[in-house]
């Protein structure tokens, strides 16, 4: 079945630097890779996806991008806000039963 | 466009005790599926119901069970709690079965306790 590994596990940025972060997953015929960003007493929410027939998307200050070779995606966000600050998790399909496998989680704090 | 609601929002049960869970899918859509989050992990899949059948299951014990109702709304149910089970618990929506039902859309959760 499907593996997702996530890294790094926190990361701390001031406010109007980039972040960075990164998963890789181990099954090949994985073709959905969304992330979400989970506030503290929320549930996780929705924030970009990509889907296998394309490299990179954005959207605003957000951007994903796909390595199908190396099995890796990463979710990139520029000219980061305190609002920012939240865990975000990747997720990867499992087989064909349409549930996903998630990463753990990276905690982005951003300094004002 | 209504987004997904869960009830209760909290709950603390006993050891043993029973519980159910509500979810309300999301307007427009038919599959529901339900994880379980431990504190500091990601959420781990539990059922997936599409069409009121369950669609696929994780690694979690029979005392795990659910229901879809004709309006696509869904219940968890947890039987013989234990210490171990207290966790959050989400529902997400999507449209479809299998690759379709990828993109889904999670509701605010319920922190459940077992003490």
């Amino acid at each position: 079945g499907e593996n997702v590994e996530q890294h790094p596990s926190t990361l701390s940025v001031q406010e109007g630097d980039s972040a960075v972060i990164k998963c890789t997953y181990s099954d090949s015929a994985s073709n959905y890779f969304p992330w979400y960003k989970q506030e503290l007493g929320k549930g996780p929410q929705l924030i970009i996806d990509i889907r296998s027939n394309v490299g990179e998307k954005k959207d605003q200050r957000i951007a994903v991008t796909l390595n199908k070779t190396a099995k890796h995606f990463s979710l990139h966000i520029t000219e980061t806000q305190p609002e920012d600050s939240a865990v975000y998790f990747c997720a990867a399909p499992s087989g064909s039963q349409g549930n996903l496998i998630f990463g753990k989680g990276t905690k982005l704090s951003v300094k004002p | 466009e209504t987004g997904v609601t869960q009830s209760p929002t909290h709950l603390i049960k006993t050891r043993g005790q029973q519980v159910t869970l509500r979810c309300s899918s999301q307007s427009g859509h038919n599959t529901v599926s339900w994880y379980q989050q431990a504190l500091g992990q990601g959420p781990q899949f539990i059922f997936q119901y599409y069409r009121e059948e369950e669609n696929g299951r994780g690694n979690f014990p029979p005392r795990f069970s659910g229901l879809q109702f004709p309006n696509y709304s869904s219940e968890l149910n947890v039987n013989a709690l234990e210490l171990d089970d207290s966790a959050l618990y989400l529902c997400a929506s999507s449209q479809g079965a299998g690759e379709m039902t990828y993109e889904q859309y999670f509701g605010p959760g319920t922190r459940l306790t077992v003490t």
